[in-house]
């Protein structure tokens, strides 16, 4: 079936520093990945959707200038938190479009 | 806007139980409707999922109906094993291309 890895699944870092989230689809094409965030005991809730070969849509209040999107082949997507702050902190997940594939989960600690 | 609700947000029952949770959604123009398990600090796993024109699925002691007139779908569980104790979360979509609206989930504690 189709899988979806996402890397790392838990990642700390210091306030100001920039994190990176892998999200490879491994026996598919992925043209398009969408990016959610999880807050505590709150629901998924859509960041961006990234399209391969083009500019990612942000949602509504999301940042695109801290949240970089990069969906360069047909096979990776990559988010990267620039500048992160404790308000970061959140569970991040991607999600291809094919079948509702999601990846297991990245959980950001910023210290 | 879709907007979905889950209720309970939490539920313990004894093992053995059947049980009954409860989403509902906004806007009755969906596409499909699914139900994910989410462990502590883990991803998800598909359990589920309803295509608009169906009204029920099942998989074992799980079964998911769907009422999209209403804008409701319940998840049932029978005979209820500590190891369903997880996070529940109903998700629908409003095309086959679109990113999928959550609830908050029910988090349902089986005890022994």
């Amino acid at each position: 079936g189709a899988v979806v890895s996402q890397h790392p699944s838990w990642v700390i870092c210091k306030s100001g520093t920039s994190v990176k989230i892998e999200c490879r689809s491994l026996d598919f094409q992925a043209t398009t990945m969408f990016w959610y965030r999880q807050f505590p005991k709150q629901s998924l809730m859509l960041m961006a959707t990234s399209n391969e070969g083009s500019k990612a849509t942000y949602e509504q209040g999301v940042e695109k200038d801290k949240f970089l999107i990069n969906h360069a082949s047909l096979t990776l997507s990559t988010l990267t938190v620039t500048s992160a702050h404790p308000e970061d902190s959140s569970f991040y997940i991607c999600s291809a479009r094919f079948r509702y594939t999601f990846g297991s989960g990245t959980r950001l600690t910023v210290v | 806007k879709q907007e979905v609700t889950q209720i309970p947000a939490a539920l313990s029952v004894p093992e053995g139980e059947n049980l009954v949770l409860n989403c509902s959604f906004t806007d009755s123009a969906i596409y499909n409707l699914q139900w994910f398990r989410q462990d502590p600090g883990k991803g998800l796993t598909s359990l589920l999922l309803i295509q608009s024109s169906q009204r029920e699925q099942t998989s074992g002691r799980l079964n998911a109906s769907l009422d999209k007139s209403s804008g409701r779908s319940t998840l049932y569980i029978a005979a209820s094993q500590p190891g369903d104790s997880a996070t529940y979360l109903c998700a629908v979509s409003t095309g086959g291309n679109t990113p999928l609206v959550f609830g908050k989930g029910t988090r349902l504690s089986v005890i022994a």
